[in-house]
């Protein structure tokens, strides 16, 4: 089983739809959790952090469940701009320095 | 803002070349790494560096070295190029347990 697992899509949605991709990662003891984006052939780049309480930015919310170990990534009245590829990512407690990559989940807004 | 440069965007090497990448940031990051990303497969860690001299192996090591001997700089070094490893090579630098950020990556290909 991988440590952290994605569904790679690609999810395609209209534009103003609600679109949600959850990420499953299998250490429990994982402590910090971010979301990425990437622009095909262009660098990741940091969405948002997410933390245990949750957190919002403007159209994007990010969820932890550490019961289920999950996070979450909701995207709210989605825009053509959006589309993009989303890495979740996790720390892995094995070694506090090592980020698991997921290998991304593609999204299309179309008009 | 957090600048992460790779010293190019495009590589054309031939098979048994020795080839230097490196990675330069500004924002004195005790930790470095270097991934390469492939189709299908994500980022994978290659090799990452948490403090000056100080170094550690990904998940896939094999046929790279790395070097740092200041804060700033991290190398990856293919000591004799091979077609599998032609790819791209995203390096990335971080405060401990904060989110990365990424160089623009490095297209390499072997021939």
């Amino acid at each position: 089983r991988k440590e952290v697992e994605q569904d790679p899509g690609p999810f395609n949605v209209p534009e103003g739809a609600t679109v949600a991709f959850n990420c499953t990662y299998s250490n429990s003891a994982s402590q910090s959790f971010f979301w990425y984006r990437q622009d095909c052939r262009k660098e990741p780049k940091l969405l948002m952090s997410v933390y245990s309480s949750g957190n919002e930015d403007g159209r994007f919310t990010a969820q932890l469940n550490r019961a289920s170990q999950y996070i979450s990534l909701l995207i709210r009245d989605s825009k053509l701009s959006d589309s993009a590829t989303y890495l979740c990512v996790v720390n892995s407690a094995r070694g506090t320095y090592k980020y698991i990559f997921g290998t991304g989940t593609r999204l299309k807004v179309l008009a | 803002d957090v600048k992460v440069t790779q010293s190019s965007r495009y590589l054309v090497k031939r098979t048994g070349e020795k080839v230097f990448l490196e990675c330069v940031q500004d924002m004195d990051h005790e930790n470095m790494f270097w991934y390469r990303q492939d189709p299908g497969l994500g980022l994978r860690l290659i090799y990452f560096s948490y403090d000056v001299k100080m170094k550690e192996k990904g998940d896939i090591p094999e046929g790279y070295s790395v070097s740092r001997e200041k804060k700033e700089r991290f190398s990856l070094i293919l000591e004799s190029a091979s077609t599998n490893q032609t790819s791209m090579y995203l390096c990335a630098s971080r405060k401990l347990n904060t989110e990365a950020f990424f160089g623009q990556g490095t297209r390499l290909t072997v021939v």
